[in-house]
């Protein structure tokens, strides 16, 4: 069982709608939870992180927890074509550990 | 503030020759980790360096090796290349004192390293 599972998709979204990205986790020590985008070709840059049960905002992103179910979400609300890219997400309990990332591609 | 550097950022090598590669963290940063990404792995965990000491270590063979300096710079090493080694590999920078604040990661823009 992989320490972080993410849906590999790809995930497609008209401009303007919300984009729902789910991440599940196996180590119930987690203490911190990361979002990264990366662009084609680009490194990953952070999103946003959220270390307490609940929701999160950040202009246009939401980063729910719950601990009890393993699970972290990300949403992006008004989807815009710049939001197309990999969005990563990240576990940290003694180490890092990165899912393999949900393609997201926003429809013009 | 500057954000982390890595050199160089193209490689090509040879099966069988060495590597180093370069990272320089964001100033006051003392963790820096190092990643392998490849298109059908994702992210790879290599090493984690904190104030000079090999502080979490992936599951990667002893070809893959690190340091840090005391300026908190870090190099990475991978001895006797192989051609699955072809990957970008990522350097990363935290303060590393515990804590999400402390504990989040910025990438550097990567090295990518082409084995023929």
């Amino acid at each position: 069982q992989k320490e972080v599972e993410q849906n590999s998709g790809p995930l497609s979204v008209p401009e303007g709608a919300i984009a729902s990205l789910n991440c599940t986790y196996s180590d119930r020590g987690s203490q911190s939870f990361f979002w990264y985008r990366q662009y084609s070709g680009k490194s990953p840059e952070l999103i946003m992180f959220i270390y307490s049960n609940g929701d999160k905002e950040d202009g246009r992103f939401t980063a729910q927890l719950n601990k009890a179910s393993q699970y972290v979400s990300l949403l992006i609300r008004d989807s815009q074509p710049s939001d197309s890219a990999t969005y990563l997400c990240a576990v940290y309990g003694n180490q890092f550990y990165f899912g393999t990332g949900t393609s997201l591609t926003v429809i013009p | 503030k500057a954000g982390v550097t890595q050199t160089p950022r193209y490689l090509i090598k040879t099966r069988g020759q060495q590597v180093t590669l370069s990272c320089s963290p964001i100033s006051g940063h003392r963790s820096v980790s190092w990643y392998q990404q490849t298109p059908g792995q994702g992210l790879q965990f290599l090493f984690e360096y904190f104030s000079e000491t090999q502080r979490n270590k992936g599951n990667f063979p002893g070809r893959f090796s690190g340091r840090q300096f005391s300026n908190s710079r870090s190099e990475m090493n991978v001895s006797t290349l192989e051609l699955g080694d072809s990957a970008l590999y990522l350097c990363a920078s935290s303060w590393g004192r515990g804590g999400p604040d402390t504990d989040t990661q910025y990438f550097g823009p990567g090295t990518r390293l082409t084995v023929l």
